[in-house]
Formats: structure tokens, C-alpha cells, sequence
């Protein structure tokens, strides 16, 4: 399996901030990888997929880059919505993994 | 639009078995594969298992293999997992969620509002 070190778990950040969260894979994935945000019992939404590609009707202020094995979700002037935790995921090989979450608190 | 909802959950005693379904709408179900992610109260998200748009190849999480099934029905444009051999850490909240492609390397597009499985004597 494909070990995925996502980091900070925990990020204090104010509004009109930018803030980074980072993945790094035990092994390369190319750019099989997306991040989600979940907000407190909600079902995750996705944010990016193939490292880099924003879904549809989410903001330009995330955007993701990198490739093979370290990875960066950046969300640039924090709005109060964004207060959320983020997940990165691989989908290179089975089994898919998911980092182990970064809460994005208010600070 | 895409709706994702699943139902089955509930509590069971350890050693039970439950069957969860996810009825599919908002899009043609019999084209893209689909899986079924859990998370355990306050932890993260874990895949459990994958099947493709046909029902040809599955997959799974180590950790229920063997004692998890992924099926799917076209005709009723619904998935399912069936879980035996329940075990206290299998408590979480069950989500499917839709692959993007018919196949494997595909992402989460959409996901359900999850059901809750308890495993608890």
C-alpha cells in the first residue's frame, strides 16, 4: 500500500490568510491525487483533482500543485467557509489511501 | 443532478452482518465505477472498496477483505456492500461515492450523506 503523510493536522489560521497543506507519498503516484474538504457531519467534497485540476464551481482561491511524491493544496485569502478539514487521496493503485486529515481552525 | 443515497445502517452485534445499499440517480450509473469509504467517529476517511462500472473487477481495503461484498445492480441503478463478520472497529459512517471514469484511477466526484454502522453489544 501507498503511505500517505499529510501535515499539519492542525492549522490555526484568520480570515484573509494564506495557508499550505502538504502530502507526501511513500512512493510516486504521478498526479493521481485529489484533496477533499469535509465541514463537521458532512459527506467530503471534492476540491481538486489530478493534483492540480480545481472541480467545477470551486473557487479559485484553491489550487494544488505538485507531482510524484510530495504534494500542496493552497488556499489563498482564507474565507470564513474554508474553516474546515482537508484530506489528500491517492488514486494510483488499489488500495486508494487518504492522508490523515488537516483541520483548519479559526485562529 | 447527481443523488447518492444510502441506507442499511444501523446497530448490529458483533459478529452480525448488514447490507448496505446506495440508490444512484442524475446520471447513468452502469458507466462508472463506484465505491464505499467509511470513517470511524472522529477519524479520518478510509476506502473500503471498489467496483467497476460492469462488475467485472473489485477491490478492497485489507482490512475487510473477505468478509465484505461489493455488488452493484444496474438495472436498479444501486450499489450495495454487504458486511459479515462485524467487528467493533467497523463502527463509521459508510459513504458511497461515485468514481469519475468507468474504471480504476478515478477520484470521488459525488458522495452520499453516509449511513451510520454501530457494531456494539
Amino acid at each position: 500500500a501507498i503511505w500517505m503523510t499529510q501535515s499539519p493536522s492542525l492549522l490555526s489560521a484568520s480570515t484573509g490568510d494564506r495557508v499550505t497543506i502538504s502530502c507526501r507519498m511513500s512512493q510516486g503516484i504521478s498526479s493521481y491525487l485529489a484533496w477533499y474538504q469535509q465541514k463537521p457531519g458532512k459527506a467530503p467534497e471534492l476540491l481538486i483533482y489530478a493534483a492540480s485540476t480545481l472541480q467545477s464551481g470551486v473557487p479559485s482561491r484553491f489550487s494544488g500543485s505538485g507531482s510524484g511524491t510530495d504534494f500542496t493544496l493552497t488556499i489563498s485569502c482564507l474565507q470564513s467557509e474554508d474553516f474546515a478539514t482537508y484530506y489528500c487521496q491517492q488514486y494510483y493503485s488499489f488500495p486508494y489511501t487518504f492522508g490523515q486529515g488537516t483541520k483548519l481552525e479559526i485562529k | 443532478q447527481v443523488q447518492l443515497v444510502e441506507s442499511g445502517g444501523g446497530v448490529v452485534q458483533p459478529g452480525g452482518s448488514l447490507r448496505l445499499s446506495c440508490a444512484a440517480s442524475g446520471f447513468t450509473f452502469s458507466s462508472y465505477g463506484m465505491h464505499w469509504v467509511r470513517q470511524a467517529p472522529g477519524k479520518g476517511l478510509e476506502w473500503v472498496a471498489f467496483i467497476r462500472y460492469d462488475g467485472s473487477n473489485k477491490y478492497y481495503a485489507d482490512s475487510v477483505k473477505g468478509r465484505f461484498t461489493i455488488s452493484r445492480d444496474n438495472s436498479k441503478n444501486t450499489l450495495y456492500l454487504q458486511m459479515n463478520s462485524l467487528r467493533a472497529e467497523d463502527t463509521a459512517v459508510y459513504y458511497c461515492a461515485k468514481g469519475a471514469d468507468y474504471g480504476g484511477n478515478s477520484y470521488f466526484d459525488y458522495w452520499g450523506q453516509g449511513t451510520l454502522v454501530t457494531v456494539s453489544s
